[in-house]
């Protein structure tokens, strides 16, 4: 089945660049997903990126996606203290369905 | 436009007993889902609904778990009896087509 990889944790300055890395393993998924969590609440979708796309960019967010290396990327510019948070990355299963999650990805923003 | 509802936010009970969680879509998601996140995971399907019907429950275990759907709107999922390993929290996401799903704020269920 499908499996979704991430770092664990990245630590940046205020205003620079994030950039979150994934892998994914079934090239078959339809949609691909970036998800954010602030600690006790639910998910929160930033932005997902269908597979037939190669970037997707909404404002600060800019997601990179390179099918034939099943590897997915999301930017953040001029992070923001605010931006601390865990981070999934989000494959669609086999059947376009549900979602695979990575484990996510906690990112530190220092000010 | 109100966002997926979940009740209650909070659970503790003891190994053995039983507990229930309540889910309320978004007004028009015909697609419901129940995922479980253990501490330090991403989420874990455990169901998808289609309006009533089940779409996909190959891994809720059947023995314990249990999760319904009436007519088509609100969800309950069951744990009974419940185990130390269930402590987690339980997601509720409704979606109105394929490619987005939207998250609830979760029920945190700890066993003791």
């Amino acid at each position: 089945g499908e499996d979704v990889e991430q770092s664990l944790f990245l630590s940046v300055r205020e205003g620079d660049s994030s950039v979150i890395n994934c892998t994914y393993t079934d090239s078959s998924s339809t949609y691909l997903y970036w998800y954010k969590q602030e600690p006790g609440a639910g998910l929160q979708l930033l932005t997902y990126i269908f597979s037939n796309m190669d970037m997707k960019q909404d404002q600060r967010l800019t997601v990179l996606l390179n099918k034939k290396d099943k590897h997915l990327s999301l930017r953040i510019a001029d992070t923001q203290t605010g931006d601390s948070a865990i981070y999934f990355c989000a494959a669609s299963n086999q059947a376009g369905t549900a979602l695979i999650f990575g484990k996510g990805t906690t990112l530190s923003v220092s000010s | 436009e109100a966002g997926v509802a979940q009740s209650p936010r909070y659970k503790i009970i003891e190994k053995r007993q039983s507990v229930a969680f309540w889910c309320n879509p978004i007004s028009g998601h015909a697609t419901l889902y129940w995922y479980q996140q253990i501490l330090g995971q991403g989420p874990k399907l455990l169901i998808q609904f289609q309006n009533n019907g089940v779409v996909d429950d190959s891994q809720l275990p059947k023995d314990r778990f249990s999760a319904e759907r009436l007519k088509g709107v609100d969800s309950t999922l069951k744990i009974q009896p419940a185990k130390l390993e269930d402590s987690a929290v339980y997601l509720c996401a409704s979606s109105p087509h394929l490619y987005e799903q939207y998250f609830g704020p979760g029920t945190r269920l700890t066993v003791t």
